[in-house]
């Protein structure tokens, strides 16, 4: 399988700071990246998907002027919560899916866990 | 649409019991089938995976599940459960040929006691 790795693993910031998480597919090349969020002792809910070179498609109810993707490469997407609230505090995990997968699995990242002040 | 239920949130069994986390889900056409599991502030793996074929799916740490159409379910089981399984299992779904979005079911905490 893939291994993906995001970049930072953690970060705290304060209220209405802007803050950039990274993710990258170190191994093959990934043509669909997704961004997923998770509360505390719940589930995976889908953000976005991007594909390479193209403007993500974002799930309904998730602002596209606060979360601002960007798949710039076969290898990297980023994640910037722009003007980040409390709220916003959560655990964001990326997927890539490409390379030579028939199935079309999905590859996750380890996460990165944001606390906003 | 497509959807997954994990029916409660919390099994707990004893070293050596037998693990089963139950699966179902709805879709309107055939579906691929996912289970991964999640430690603590990491990120999810892939325990095994149902797309065509046999039905008995059998995945990584003695891992496996079944696909049974007839009860839309996808049951997941290890006969001897170890300490290091205690982790967040999540069932999820994909649309053959449709769109590549997961759709992840609540999540179900696994303890396992000594």
């Amino acid at each position: 399988g893939a291994v993906v790795s995001q970049h930072p693993s953690w970060v705290i910031c304060k209220s209405g700071t802007s803050v950039k998480i990274e993710c990258r597919s170190l191994d093959f090349q990934a043509t669909t990246m997704f961004w997923y969020r998770q509360f505390p002792k719940q589930s995976l809910m889908l953000m976005a998907t991007s594909n390479e070179g193209s403007k993500a498609t974002y799930e309904q109810g998730v602002e596209k002027d606060k979360f601002l993707i960007n798949h710039a490469s076969l290898t990297l997407s980023t994640l910037t919560v722009t003007s980040a609230h409390p709220e916003d505090s959560s655990f964001y995990i990326c997927s890539v899916m490409g390379g030579s997968s028939s199935y079309n699995e999905q590859f996750f990242g380890p996460g990165t866990r944001l606390t906003v002040l | 649409a497509q959807s997954v239920t994990q029916l409660g949130s919390h099994v707990s069994v004893s070293e050596g019991a037998l693990v089963l986390l139950r699966c179902n889900y709805s879709s309107s056409v055939p579906p691929y089938l996912f289970w991964y599991v999640q430690y603590p502030n990491q990120g999810l793996q892939l325990l095994l995976k149902y797309t065509t074929g046999a039905t008995l799916v059998k995945g990584i740490n003695g891992f496996e599940a079944e696909f049974k159409k007839s009860e839309t379910s996808f049951h997941l089981t290890k006969p001897s459960a170890h300490m290091s399984d205690a982790a967040e299992y999540f069932c999820a779904v994909k649309t053959q040929g449709g769109s590549e979005k997961l759709v992840f079911g609540k999540g179900m905490k696994l303890t396992v006691n000594p």
